[in-house]
Protein backbone atom coordinates (compact mmCIF):
# COMPACT_ATOMS: atom_id res chain seq x y z
CA UNK A 1 0.00 0.00 0.00
CA UNK A 2 1.13 3.68 -0.53
CA UNK A 3 -0.50 5.22 2.43
CA UNK A 4 -0.04 4.99 6.49
CA UNK A 5 -1.79 2.20 7.69
CA UNK A 6 -3.92 2.02 10.64
CA UNK A 7 -5.44 -0.77 12.52
CA UNK A 8 -8.26 -1.39 14.04
CA UNK A 9 -10.16 1.54 12.67
CA UNK A 10 -12.47 1.14 15.72
CA UNK A 11 -11.74 -0.14 19.45
CA UNK A 12 -14.10 -0.19 21.77
CA UNK A 13 -12.34 -0.60 25.35
CA UNK A 14 -14.06 -1.48 29.08
CA UNK A 15 -12.21 0.78 31.32
CA UNK A 16 -9.42 -1.34 32.81
CA UNK A 17 -8.62 -2.59 29.97
CA UNK A 18 -5.10 -2.80 27.84
CA UNK A 19 -5.03 -1.71 23.90
CA UNK A 20 -2.70 -1.90 21.27
CA UNK A 21 -3.12 0.55 18.35
CA UNK A 22 -0.78 -0.69 15.35
CA UNK A 23 1.00 1.78 12.85
CA UNK A 24 2.07 0.63 9.69
CA UNK A 25 4.02 3.69 7.70
CA UNK A 26 4.97 4.22 4.36
CA UNK A 27 7.63 2.74 2.87
CA UNK A 28 10.82 4.48 3.69
CA UNK A 29 10.12 6.62 5.81
CA UNK A 30 12.91 7.76 8.61
CA UNK A 31 10.04 9.05 11.26
CA UNK A 32 6.45 8.65 12.53
CA UNK A 33 4.65 10.12 14.94
CA UNK A 34 1.70 9.48 17.15
CA UNK A 35 -1.00 12.10 17.50
CA UNK A 36 -4.19 11.85 19.61
CA UNK A 37 -7.04 14.14 18.64
CA UNK A 38 -10.18 14.83 20.97
CA UNK A 39 -13.71 15.71 19.21
CA UNK A 40 -13.45 18.97 17.43
CA UNK A 41 -9.93 20.01 18.32
CA UNK A 42 -6.58 19.97 16.29
CA UNK A 43 -4.09 16.83 16.69
CA UNK A 44 -1.76 16.53 19.77
CA UNK A 45 1.52 15.24 19.44
CA UNK A 46 2.09 12.41 21.59
CA UNK A 47 5.74 10.58 20.55
CA UNK A 48 8.56 10.73 17.95
CA UNK A 49 10.58 7.90 16.22
CA UNK A 50 13.63 8.46 14.12
CA UNK A 51 13.78 5.07 12.62
CA UNK A 52 13.82 2.69 15.46
CA UNK A 53 14.68 5.43 18.41
CA UNK A 54 11.94 7.09 20.20
CA UNK A 55 13.71 10.20 20.49
CA UNK A 56 10.83 12.46 22.08
CA UNK A 57 7.94 11.14 24.30
CA UNK A 58 7.20 14.29 25.91
CA UNK A 59 4.06 14.19 24.45
CA UNK A 60 2.24 10.43 26.27
CA UNK A 61 -0.19 12.02 28.65
CA UNK A 62 0.84 9.24 31.69
CA UNK A 63 2.90 6.45 32.08
CA UNK A 64 -0.30 4.29 31.26
CA UNK A 65 0.84 4.82 27.35
CA UNK A 66 3.71 3.50 25.67
CA UNK A 67 4.95 3.49 22.29
CA UNK A 68 7.16 1.55 20.15
CA UNK A 69 8.93 0.72 16.88
CA UNK A 70 11.09 -2.21 17.33
CA UNK A 71 12.70 -2.43 14.27
CA UNK A 72 12.19 1.07 12.25
CA UNK A 73 9.11 0.18 10.90
CA UNK A 74 5.75 -0.78 12.28
CA UNK A 75 5.31 0.71 15.38
CA UNK A 76 2.50 0.08 18.13
CA UNK A 77 1.01 1.84 20.39
CA UNK A 78 -0.01 0.67 23.87
CA UNK A 79 -2.68 2.06 26.61
CA UNK A 80 -2.42 0.51 29.66
CA UNK A 81 -5.59 0.63 32.13
CA UNK A 82 -7.44 2.31 29.91
CA UNK A 83 -9.62 5.73 31.14
CA UNK A 84 -12.88 7.02 29.66
CA UNK A 85 -10.63 10.23 29.22
CA UNK A 86 -8.22 8.53 26.69
CA UNK A 87 -11.28 7.92 24.14
CA UNK A 88 -10.05 10.16 21.22
CA UNK A 89 -8.40 9.07 17.68
CA UNK A 90 -5.63 7.87 17.31
CA UNK A 91 -3.37 9.05 14.61
CA UNK A 92 0.23 7.72 13.06
CA UNK A 93 1.65 10.07 10.54
CA UNK A 94 5.39 9.15 8.92
CA UNK A 95 7.33 11.56 7.13
CA UNK A 96 10.20 10.78 4.85
CA UNK A 97 13.11 12.96 6.09
CA UNK A 98 13.83 13.92 9.69
CA UNK A 99 15.63 16.84 10.27
CA UNK A 100 14.08 19.43 7.56
CA UNK A 101 11.01 21.46 8.32
CA UNK A 102 9.85 21.07 4.46
CA UNK A 103 9.00 17.48 4.97
CA UNK A 104 5.18 17.02 5.32
CA UNK A 105 3.45 14.65 7.53
CA UNK A 106 1.86 11.73 6.02
CA UNK A 107 -1.16 10.73 8.25
CA UNK A 108 -3.00 7.46 7.83
CA UNK A 109 -6.99 7.17 8.65
CA UNK A 110 -6.36 6.91 12.48
CA UNK A 111 -8.09 4.53 15.27
CA UNK A 112 -11.49 5.61 17.47
CA UNK A 113 -10.47 4.37 20.81
CA UNK A 114 -14.21 4.69 22.59
CA UNK A 115 -13.77 4.02 26.56
CA UNK A 116 -16.33 2.73 28.35
CA UNK B 1 1.53 31.49 23.77
CA UNK B 2 -0.04 29.61 20.94
CA UNK B 3 1.89 28.61 17.88
CA UNK B 4 -0.67 28.44 15.74
CA UNK B 5 -4.40 30.08 15.95
CA UNK B 6 -7.17 29.69 13.69
CA UNK B 7 -9.47 32.20 14.22
CA UNK B 8 -12.46 30.73 12.64
CA UNK B 9 -14.37 27.73 14.12
CA UNK B 10 -16.58 27.75 11.23
CA UNK B 11 -17.44 29.11 7.41
CA UNK B 12 -19.91 28.61 5.20
CA UNK B 13 -19.29 29.20 1.29
CA UNK B 14 -21.36 29.16 -1.58
CA UNK B 15 -20.24 26.20 -4.36
CA UNK B 16 -17.91 27.67 -7.25
CA UNK B 17 -17.02 30.72 -5.18
CA UNK B 18 -13.97 31.35 -2.91
CA UNK B 19 -13.10 31.07 0.36
CA UNK B 20 -10.27 31.98 2.67
CA UNK B 21 -9.17 30.29 5.61
CA UNK B 22 -7.07 32.16 8.43
CA UNK B 23 -3.91 31.11 10.25
CA UNK B 24 -1.01 33.31 11.76
CA UNK B 25 1.84 31.56 13.73
CA UNK B 26 4.21 32.40 16.10
CA UNK B 27 7.71 31.22 15.50
CA UNK B 28 11.15 32.76 16.57
CA UNK B 29 13.16 30.46 13.81
CA UNK B 30 14.05 32.14 10.65
CA UNK B 31 13.78 28.09 8.75
CA UNK B 32 9.67 26.83 9.10
CA UNK B 33 7.36 25.42 6.95
CA UNK B 34 3.88 25.62 6.49
CA UNK B 35 1.09 23.17 6.08
CA UNK B 36 -2.13 22.81 5.36
CA UNK B 37 -4.15 19.67 5.89
CA UNK B 38 -7.80 18.71 5.29
CA UNK B 39 -9.77 16.21 7.05
CA UNK B 40 -12.99 14.99 5.82
CA UNK B 41 -15.88 13.42 8.13
CA UNK B 42 -14.39 9.88 7.31
CA UNK B 43 -11.04 11.28 9.75
CA UNK B 44 -8.24 10.60 7.29
CA UNK B 45 -5.85 14.03 7.14
CA UNK B 46 -4.96 14.82 3.82
CA UNK B 47 -2.12 17.11 2.96
CA UNK B 48 -3.12 20.11 1.14
CA UNK B 49 0.02 22.85 0.59
CA UNK B 50 2.99 24.10 2.17
CA UNK B 51 5.10 27.12 1.92
CA UNK B 52 8.45 27.23 3.25
CA UNK B 53 9.67 30.70 5.20
CA UNK B 54 11.89 31.54 2.34
CA UNK B 55 9.66 30.87 -0.44
CA UNK B 56 9.10 34.50 -2.03
CA UNK B 57 5.93 33.52 -4.24
CA UNK B 58 2.66 32.09 -2.56
CA UNK B 59 2.34 28.34 -2.92
CA UNK B 60 -0.16 26.93 -5.07
CA UNK B 61 -2.12 23.39 -5.87
CA UNK B 62 -4.73 23.13 -8.01
CA UNK B 63 -7.40 25.25 -6.58
CA UNK B 64 -5.76 25.19 -3.69
CA UNK B 65 -3.07 28.74 -2.47
CA UNK B 66 -1.44 29.80 0.17
CA UNK B 67 -1.56 34.01 1.15
CA UNK B 68 1.99 33.84 3.06
CA UNK B 69 2.26 37.28 4.47
CA UNK B 70 5.59 36.71 6.62
CA UNK B 71 5.82 39.76 8.56
CA UNK B 72 2.10 39.44 9.30
CA UNK B 73 3.01 35.57 10.48
CA UNK B 74 0.00 34.93 8.55
CA UNK B 75 -0.41 31.79 6.06
CA UNK B 76 -3.95 31.74 4.55
CA UNK B 77 -5.83 29.08 2.73
CA UNK B 78 -7.51 30.28 -0.32
CA UNK B 79 -9.88 27.66 -2.30
CA UNK B 80 -10.81 29.00 -5.65
CA UNK B 81 -14.26 27.42 -7.08
CA UNK B 82 -15.38 25.47 -4.21
CA UNK B 83 -17.16 22.15 -4.61
CA UNK B 84 -19.13 20.14 -2.13
CA UNK B 85 -16.49 18.10 -1.43
CA UNK B 86 -14.32 20.71 -0.17
CA UNK B 87 -16.56 20.46 3.00
CA UNK B 88 -14.50 19.15 5.73
CA UNK B 89 -12.28 20.55 8.61
CA UNK B 90 -8.99 22.45 7.81
CA UNK B 91 -5.97 22.13 10.07
CA UNK B 92 -2.78 24.90 9.52
CA UNK B 93 0.53 23.54 10.74
CA UNK B 94 3.97 24.76 11.24
CA UNK B 95 7.01 22.63 11.56
CA UNK B 96 10.53 24.54 12.66
CA UNK B 97 13.98 24.73 11.58
CA UNK B 98 15.16 24.03 15.06
CA UNK B 99 15.26 20.63 16.65
CA UNK B 100 12.62 19.73 13.79
CA UNK B 101 11.80 16.45 15.28
CA UNK B 102 8.67 16.33 17.00
CA UNK B 103 8.19 20.58 16.65
CA UNK B 104 5.13 20.30 14.07
CA UNK B 105 1.86 22.21 15.90
CA UNK B 106 -1.40 22.40 14.67
CA UNK B 107 -4.19 24.85 14.82
CA UNK B 108 -7.74 23.84 16.18
CA UNK B 109 -9.07 24.18 12.81
CA UNK B 110 -11.75 25.71 10.57
CA UNK B 111 -14.98 23.69 9.88
CA UNK B 112 -16.12 24.84 6.20
CA UNK B 113 -19.40 23.79 5.04
CA UNK B 114 -20.02 24.34 1.04
CA UNK B 115 -23.98 25.66 0.27
CA UNK B 116 -25.23 24.23 -2.87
Amino acid sequence: GAGVSQSPRYKVAKRGQDVALRCDPISGHVSLFWYQQALGQGPEFLTYFQNEAQLDKSGLPSDRFFAERPEGSVSTLKIQRTQKEDSAVYLCASSLRTGVYNSPLHFGNGTRLTVT
Amino acid sequence: AQKITQTQPGMFVQEKEAVTLDCTYDTSDQSYGLFWYKQPSSGEMIFLIYQGSYDEQNATEGRYSLNFQKARKSANLVISASQLGDSAMYFCAMREGRNTGNQFYFGTGTSLTVIP
